[in-house]
């Protein structure tokens, strides 16, 4: 079974601290994703990353970076932290399609529920 | 706006009966997949459809993809207490990057 796995799924942080949201993945998924929920709002694209070392913005990066050293593990850092990063954090993986080019069935961690004070 | 929107919001029925919940996108589409997340847990795939397949079962899901109304439905027969859940539908565009494209959900109730 494919196993993703985030370091907490709890945490409570304050404002201006940094934060590090941890992923882990062991199917040598090439794509790796960061999401966030947020009620009424579904589920917003961060960042993805297709490759060690490569990452591409999603739809609401501002305020995160990523990092990608090895091809299992894909980190969300929030340089920062504000009250309005409070949120359920989902990290998801997958392979890319035949082709090279697409993302298959993604799966998912548990989730880290993030409040920032 | 979302590229998949679900249809209802959300639904209560009776343990037994049948769910049927919708998908409905806007541009051409590569593959189309729906998601369960049990709440305050991440998302589990439950089935992926292909653009060139009109229906697809698994177990007691039925997805059928009508690409000429641009349009999906997930069917839960015979629906269980634990089918109580958020379903979630995500596109993967034609010509488009990795990413998917989540809806935000129909939140599915399954009284005992």
């Amino acid at each position: 079974d494919v196993k993703v796995t985030q370091s907490s799924r709890y945490l409570v942080k304050r404002t201006g601290e940094k934060v590090f949201l941890e992923c882990v993945q062991d199917m040598d998924h090439e794509n790796m994703f960061w999401y966030r929920q947020d009620p009424g709002l579904g589920l917003r694209l961060i960042y993805f990353s297709y490759d060690v070392k490569m990452k591409e913005k999603g739809d609401i990066p501002e305020g995160y970076s990523v990092s990608r050293e090895k091809k299992e593990r894909f980190s969300l850092i929030l340089e920062s932290a504000s009250t309005n990063q409070t949120s359920m954090y989902l990290c998801a993986s997958s392979f890319v399609l035949a082709g090279g080019h697409g993302t298959d069935t993604q799966y998912f961690g548990p989730g880290t529920r993030l409040t920032v004070l | 706006s979302q590229q998949g929107e679900e249809d209802p919001q959300a639904l209560s029925i009776q343990e037994g009966e049948n769910a049927t919940m919708n998908c409905s996108y806007k541009t051409s589409i590569n593959n189309l997949q729906w998601y369960r997340q049990n709440s305050g847990r991440g998302l589990v795939h439950l089935i992926l459809i292909r653009s060139n397949e009109r229906e697809k079962h698994s177990g007691r899901l039925r997805v059928t993809l009508d690409t000429s109304k641009k349009s999906s439905s997930l069917l839960i027969t015979a629906s269980r207490a634990a089918d109580t859940a958020s379903y979630f539908c995500a596109t993967f565009l034609q010509g488009g990057s990795e990413k998917l494209v989540f809806g935000k959900g129909t939140k599915l109730t399954v009284n005992p």
